[in-house]
C-alpha cells in the first residue's frame, strides 16, 4: 500500500514557540491531504483539508491563524503551530489519499504521527 | 457524513474468532466501509474496505448486508498483538477531496 511519512515524529518545544510538521506521500501524488489531532484515549479530530496549490479549509473552532498548512507539491504538506502552549500538546496525524485507481479504489493512508509537547 | 456507531470495548482471547460490528444507518449511495486500526502512538492503519456483500484479504473480513446499514468486521484467530483500536468509517470515496470522520472506535483486548 501507500506510505505516508511524518516528520519529526515527536518533538519538546518551550510555549511561545513555533514548530513545523512534515507530512509527505512517499510513492504517490496527494492532491489533497488531512490533519487530525488526537489526545490521549480519544478518537481522531479533523483539524483542516490541505489542498496542493490552494488555501487550506479549517474544520469549524479550528485556528487558520495558529495551525498554518502550506500544500508546496503534490507530495508534501506541512503544518505549523505558531506560538505553541501547552494545551496545543497533542498527537498530530496526516493522511492522504491515492486516487490512482480511479473511484472506489483510493484508500486514506495515514502517516505514523507527530507528537507534540510544549513545555 | 455517515455516522458510525460501534461498541466501545471487547474483550477475547487468542486463537478466537474476533466479529466487530459497525452501525451506519444513514450510509450514502456512494459511500464505502472502510476499517482502520490503530496502536498507541500509531497513525491509523488501513486493514479492509468494501461496498458490499463480503470482502476477504490476507487479514479480514468484511461482510456487508444487502442494506449496507451495518456491516461487520471479522478477525480470525487473534494474537496478543491484535490489541488496538479498531475504527469503522464510511465515507464518499469518489472524490478523494472528502476527509474520513472517526468515531470512537472499538477497544480489543486479546489476553493470553
Amino acid at each position: 500500500g501507500a506510505v505516508v511519512s511524518q516528520h519529526p515524529s515527536r518533538v519538546i518545544c518551550k510555549s511561545g514557540t513555533s514548530v513545523k510538521i512534515e507530512c509527505r506521500s512517499l510513492d504517490f501524488q496527494a492532491t489533497t491531504m488531512f490533519w487530525y489531532r488526537q489526545f490521549p484515549k480519544k478518537s481522531l479530530m479533523l483539524m483542516a483539508t490541505s489542498n496542493e496549490g490552494s488555501k487550506a479549509t479549517y474544520e469549524q473552532g479550528v485556528e487558520k491563524d495558529k495551525f498554518l498548512i502550506n500544500h508546496a507539491s503534490l507530495t508534501l504538506s506541512t503544518l505549523t503551530v505558531t506560538s505553541a502552549h501547552p494545551e496545543d500538546s497533542s498527537f498530530y496525524i496526516c493522511s492522504a489519499r491515492d486516487l490512482a485507481g480511479g473511484p472506489g479504489t483510493d484508500t486514506q493512508y495515514f502517516g505514523p504521527g507527530t507528537r507534540l509537547t510544549v513545555l | 457524513l455517515a455516522k458510525t456507531t460501534q461498541p466501545i470495548s471487547m474483550d477475547s482471547y487468542e486463537g478466537q474468532e474476533v466479529n466487530i460490528t459497525c452501525s451506519h444507518n444513514n450510509i450514502a449511495t456512494n459511500d464505502y466501509i472502510t476499517w482502520y486500526q490503530q496502536f498507541p502512538s500509531q497513525g491509523p492503519r488501513f486493514i479492509i474496505q468494501g461496498y458490499k456483500t463480503k470482502v476477504t484479504n490476507e487479514v479480514a473480513s468484511l461482510f456487508i448486508p444487502a442494506d449496507r446499514k451495518s456491516s461487520t468486521l471479522s478477525l480470525p484467530r487473534v494474537s496478543l498483538s491484535d490489541t488496538a483500536v479498531y475504527y469503522c468509517l464510511v465515507g464518499d470515496t469518489d472524490t478523494g477531496r472528502r476527509a474520513l470522520t472517526f468515531g470512537s472506535g472499538t477497544r480489543l483486548q486479546v489476553q493470553p
